[in-house]
């Protein structure tokens, strides 16, 4: 268990509606990171962050935007979800800048109708 | 750029059997290599990485895989599947030359094990 909650766990929503997907973190690592998991995509970066309020994009970055303002939270936000938006999402944590191993959370199964 | 090819969506094999799971990488700078394995309805566990030093390297759960730089590959193998090893594995390589977690994944391969 590496101390990472994903919430919530399944979502389902319109078109149109914002979201918000949380991953907190117990074990008070640095490095927090938000992919998106599709059939034929394997995994893509959204976002990641290595530290408070330090965040940057990944390659799938576009419809999403996150915010760390504690080191335990990483919140990745939809502003507007779109059915492309539909996704399995995954929180990773690691503690150092890299090569490490990434933790992962269990995932945030997302639904936009 | 760097990218990886996992050739095979599915493969199957039979308990006891050999498992090869193939990765191919492209990359501009050293690779840092990984596998990664995902359990149904979990996320993904590291099985093992290469970064420098011996070409052949052992991860969890009698896992190996071999960096092989003539080849741009880097397969992993198990000289005898249990049913337990029934799962999804990813390859990835590090987007920048290891300086961060930030790793590119291929689309991976579902293993089923066969009784």
């Amino acid at each position: 268990d590496a101390g990472i909650t994903q919430s919530p766990r399944h979502k389902v929503t319109e078109t149109g509606t914002p979201v918000t997907l949380r991953c907190h973190q117990t074990e008070n690592h640095r490095y927090m990171y938000w992919y998106r998991q599709d059939p034929g995509h394997g995994l893509r970066l959204i976002h990641y962050s290595y530290g408070v309020k330090d965040t940057d994009k990944g390659e799938v970055s576009d419809g999403y935007s996150v915010s760390r303002s504690k080191t335990e939270d990483f919140l990745l936000t939809l502003e507007s979800a779109t059915s492309s938006q539909t996704s399995v999402y995954f929180c990773a944590i690691t503690a150092g800048p890299g090569p490490g191993e990434l933790f992962f959370g269990e995932g945030s199964r997302l639904t936009v109708l | 750029a760097q990218s990886v090819t996992q050739l095979g969506s599915h493969v199957s094999v039979s308990e006891g059997a050999l498992v090869l799971l193939r990765c191919n990488y492209s990359s501009s700078v050293p690779p840092y290599l990984f596998w990664y394995v995902q359990y149904p309805n979990q996320g993904l566990q590291l099985l093992l990485k290469y970064t420098t030093g011996a070409t052949l390297v052992k991860g969890i759960n009698g896992f190996e895989a071999e960096f092989k730089k003539s080849e741009t590959s880097f397969h992993l193998t198990k000289p005898s599947a249990h049913m337990s090893d029934a799962a999804e594995y990813f390859c990835a390589v590090s987007r920048d030359g290891g300086a961060t977690n930030k790793l590119i994944f291929g689309t991976g391969t579902l293993l089923a094990v066969q009784p």
